[in-house]
């Protein structure tokens, strides 16, 4: 099956810096692949909508100059938090498949102090 | 908007009892509905429907759609400790192919 990974797993930060993650598609070229976010007990909700070679769609409420997508090729796909503030500490998850909606990445835990 | 409401939020039961899950939702051009099982990290794919009165089954856990009342429910029959976790119910519409997810369902199974 279609198999995404997401690095890194968990990362620390201090606030003010720049944290990327990645998002790869191992056995199979996305086009489209999803970025989003979850905070404590609180379910998925969808930051942007990834496209390859071209600029990304943000959900209302998502600063994009604060998170950067970039999908520069079929396989992979990066979201970087910019600037970082305690207040962005969340889990941050990918989405690509062949069929979206069938397959995550194992999430990132960003912790921002 | 997209509208999805699951219910109840949370429920404890004990192994062996049934469990079942509540899905209703609003959507404009109604594609899919899929349910995942989150626990420690991203959530994990059980099942997606598409058409209406037909029961989708794994093992012990099964799930319906009804389309005209724009419900779906998830069971799950002779729980285990290893159910508990959170369930997510989440719709995608035909226009494009992003998903909108409900609050999630915490299911604590106890021995």
């Amino acid at each position: 099956g279609a198999v995404v990974s997401q690095h890194p797993s968990r990362v620390i930060c201090k606030s003010g810096t720049s944290v990327k993650i990645e998002c790869r598609s191992l056995d199979f070229q996305a086009t489209t692949m999803f970025w989003y976010r979850q905070f404590p007990k609180q379910s998925l909700m969808l930051m942007a909508t990834s496209n390859e070679g071209s600029k990304a769609t943000y959900e209302q409420g998502v600063e994009k100059d604060k998170f950067l997508i970039n999908h520069a090729s079929l396989t992979l796909s990066t979201l970087t938090v910019t600037s970082a503030h305690p207040e962005d500490s969340s889990f941050y998850i990918c989405s690509a498949s062949p069929r979206p909606g069938y397959t995550f990445g194992s999430g990132t835990r960003l912790t921002v102090v | 908007e997209d509208k999805v409401v699951q219910s109840p939020l949370s429920l404890v039961v004990h192994e062996g009892d049934t469990v079942t899950l509540n899905c209703s939702y609003e959507v404009t051009n109604f594609r899919s509905l899929l349910w995942y099982k989150q626990e420690k990290k991203a959530p994990t794919f059980l099942f997606m429907l598409t058409s209406s009165g037909i029961e989708k089954k794994s093992g012990r856990l099964s799930s319906i759609l009804d389309k005209k009342e724009l419900f779906s429910i998830l069971n799950i029959t002779a729980t285990q400790t290893g159910d508990s976790a959170v369930y997510l119910c989440a719709v995608e519409g035909s226009n494009d192919y992003k998903l909108s997810f409900g609050a999630g369902t915490t299911v604590t199974v106890r021995a």
